[in-house]
């Protein structure tokens, strides 16, 4: 199978502006969460959709946001873009939330400038 | 709430030699997961293993063993046979199927030739 695919694997954005992110999962998996992970930080949970339903969001600002569609692919998005959101954003699958092992796609680098 | 510890920053290992690299985590959850990942410089998150919390008997993968402690929530992993490949950040985390994965901040291996 396939793994855990996300695009793009690089962006540049300056502060202001949004952007989104793409995940697709294993195929058959219909978990998807999204983690933050910067130097400072390490890997911060931002979200997880199972089913197209939300079931979990960490502790970030309203302006990160998401969804997932009826074939499982997530997105994220990330408005008016900050300098401290500059981060790797890593995209996991399972097959069921919590307890499966999940499975990291390659991550998207955001830079904001 | 989950947390989850890693003690060492940095490690190094020489070539062949066996490593083990501290974890340890705190749940209010009888039931739970363990995980170690590892993370190579190409930024691509790997399961290393994963344990049951009900399951008695030390999870095995190769040259990669664990020595869970439930009592002390504890959670090490053992590499043996170290070899340059194992040169990563390594992750440990918890899932307890309610709340999202916990990662600890993670221990930088370096194996040396």
């Amino acid at each position: 199978k396939a793994g855990v695919t996300q695009t793009p694997r690089y962006l540049i954005k300056t502060r202001g502006q949004q952007v989104t992110l793409s995940c697709s999962p294993i195929s058959g998996h219909r978990s998807v969460s999204w983690y933050q992970q910067t130097p400072g930080q390490g890997l911060q949970f931002l979200f997880e959709y199972f089913s197209e339903t939300q079931r979990n969001k960490g502790n970030f600002p309203g302006r990160f946001s998401g969804r997932q569609f009826s074939n499982s692919r997530s997105e994220m998005n990330v408005s008016t873009l900050e300098l401290g959101d500059s981060a790797l954003y890593l995209c996991a699958s399972s097959e069921r939330p919590s307890t499966d092992t999940q499975y990291f796609g390659p991550g998207t680098r955001l830079t904001v400038l | 709430a989950q947390t989850v510890t890693q003690s060492q920053p940095e490690m190094s290992v020489q070539e062949a030699e066996t490593v083990t690299l501290s974890c340890t985590y705190d749940t209010s959850e009888s039931n739970y997961y363990l995980f170690w990942y590892k993370q190579p410089p190409s930024r691509q998150m790997i399961l290393v293993i994963r344990q049951e919390a009900y399951k008695q008997q030390n999870a095995t993968e190769n040259r990669f063993s664990v020595n869970f402690q439930k009592a002390a929530k504890s959670f090490s992993l053992k590499i043996s046979d170290s070899q340059l490949g194992d040169t990563a950040m390594y992750f440990c985390a918890s899932d307890s199927g309610n709340t999202p994965l916990v990662f600890g901040k993670g221990t930088r291996l370096s194996v040396i030739a």
